[in-house]
């Protein structure tokens, strides 16, 4: 089963429009973490933003917010005010604890801004 | 600071041939991971290092090998190249503590003939 899950293959968006980009989880374990990366059509990886399992507080970072619903197992990333720059990969990742350093990522959305 | 570095940017082999790929950080982060990542899916982790010395498997690990001699250097091996083995890949760092961020490298284009 996919630990991770991404449904948006391909999302638009207006520039200066706000965007949510959903990402769903599976895990059993109760100590997680949650993170999203952009990655550019340069090709590098960039940090955006981190969620603990335990954190009580929705993660936010400047334009970017995350979106936690533990319950629900989801961690959306909402990216406001969307610039021509945001139009990238972004893939959304965990990391078990209970599985050494594994990380696992998903599948990644392409979102477009459109000006 | 340079980050993380990975050597080389691109590579091509011919089937059984064989290749190292060299990361380098200069953090002094503990853990040190390579990935893998192929058209429409996400990096999948081939083997992860807490350490000098110690080295683990990840989701993919089949056909690859590793060593971490030095703190700063991560290495992966390919004895056999096969097809298969065609994709990016990413070499990354983080901390021991905190959220364990990962600084990634800027990729190896690696096209198995």
């Amino acid at each position: 089963a996919q630990k991770i899950t991404q449904t948006q293959p391909g999302m638009f968006v207006q520039e200066k429009e706000a965007v949510t980009l959903d990402c769903t989880y599976d895990t059993s374990d109760q100590s997680y973490g949650l993170f999203w990366y952009k990655q550019p059509s340069s090709g590098e990886m960039i940090f955006l933003i981190y969620q603990g399992s335990y954190d009580e507080q929705n993660a936010t970072e400047g334009r970017y917010s995350l979106n936690f619903q533990k319950a629900r197992k989801s961690a959306n990333l909402v990216i406001s005010a969307s610039q021509l720059g945001d139009s990238a990969m972004y893939f959304c990742a965990m990391r078990e604890p209970n599985y050494g350093q594994n990380f696992v990522f998903g599948p990644g959305t392409r979102l477009s801004v459109l000006p | 600071n340079a980050g993380v570095t990975q050597t080389p940017k691109f590579r091509v082999l011919k089937t059984g041939q064989s290749m190292t790929l060299l990361c380098a950080q200069d953090m002094n982060h503990e853990y040190m991971y390579w990935y893998r990542q192929d058209p429409g899916m996400g990096l999948r982790l081939i083997h992860y290092s807490v350490g000098e010395g110690t080295t683990a498997k990840g989701e993919v690990p089949d056909g690859y090998n590793v060593s971490r001699l030095k703190k700063q250097n991560f290495l992966l091996g390919l004895e056999s190249a096969a097809p298969s083995q065609t994709s990016v890949y990413f070499c990354a760092s983080s901390h021991r503590t905190g959220n364990y961020e990962q600084y990634f490298g800027p990729g190896t284009r690696l096209t198995v003939t």
